[in-house]
């Protein structure tokens, strides 16, 4: 069925750091990815989206690029910072374009 | 109100009472969606309303879980004879229909949280 793959946290990095978090999806269709983020005591909100192949979403310094080929949809940041300290998920939509489906979450945290 | 909004945000019940979660969506957002977030673990669907009617209930873990939509408004998920299981954060989400299609962009709440002794 629909899924998606993170990579497991916390992801701990030195402020300034390059971050990649990981994410691959299911081969199912040519579904949209998004990237959601999830601050200390916030509800989730969207980052980043790309709707087809080669598409790059981008958003607050965060990149993500679809790429078919590797079945990726991967996080970056060149330089992160303390307030990026948050929960990343990757998701996708469904093939019945109805409903997201999320990956387990990666937790960033970035020390000073 | 200018976002979705969930209520209570927390809830600690005994084993076996019944509890029922509120969601407020986004004015004019026909779409809305119910997650659950175990601890330590990911978002899970539970059920999905276009309109008051749920086109997706296929999440929903056992018979003890409903919910309803009033039109496209508030919508209500009711647990019933609550099992420690059931304790996790609770999310609603909201969003915009493009074209009859479901653009992916959710607004969610920021949950409520149930915990069952």
């Amino acid at each position: 069925g629909d899924s998606v793959t993170q990579m497991e946290g916390p992801v701990t990095l030195s402020e300034e750091a390059f971050l990649t978090i990981n994410c691959t999806y299911t081969a199912t269709g040519y579904p949209s990815l998004f990237w959601y983020v999830q601050y200390p005591g916030e509800g989730l909100q969207l980052l980043l989206k790309a709707t087809k192949a080669d598409d790059k979403g981008s958003n607050k310094g965060f990149e993500a690029t679809y790429r078919k080929e590797t079945t990726s949809f991967h996080l970056e940041k060149g330089s992160v910072q303390v307030s990026d300290s948050a929960v990343y998920f990757c998701a996708r939509l469904n093939t019945g374009f109805q409903k997201l489906v999320f990956g387990t979450g990666t937790r960033l945290l970035v020390s000073p | 109100g200018a976002g979705v909004s969930q209520s209570p945000s927390n809830k600690v019940t005994e084993k076996g009472k019944d509890v029922e979660l509120r969601c407020d969506p986004i004015s004019g957002h026909t779409a809305l969606y119910w997650y659950r977030q175990r601890l330590g673990q990911g978002l899970e669907f539970l059920i999905y309303f276009q309109g008051n009617s749920a086109p997706d209930k296929s999440g929903l873990p056992s018979d003890r879980f409903s919910a309803e939509r009033t039109g496209e408004s508030v919508s209500t998920l009711t647990i019933q004879r609550t099992q420690q299981e059931d304790s996790a954060v609770y999310l609603c989400a909201s969003s915009l229909r493009t074209s009859g299609r479901n653009t992916g962009e959710l607004f969610f709440g920021e949950g409520s949280r149930l915990t069952v002794l």
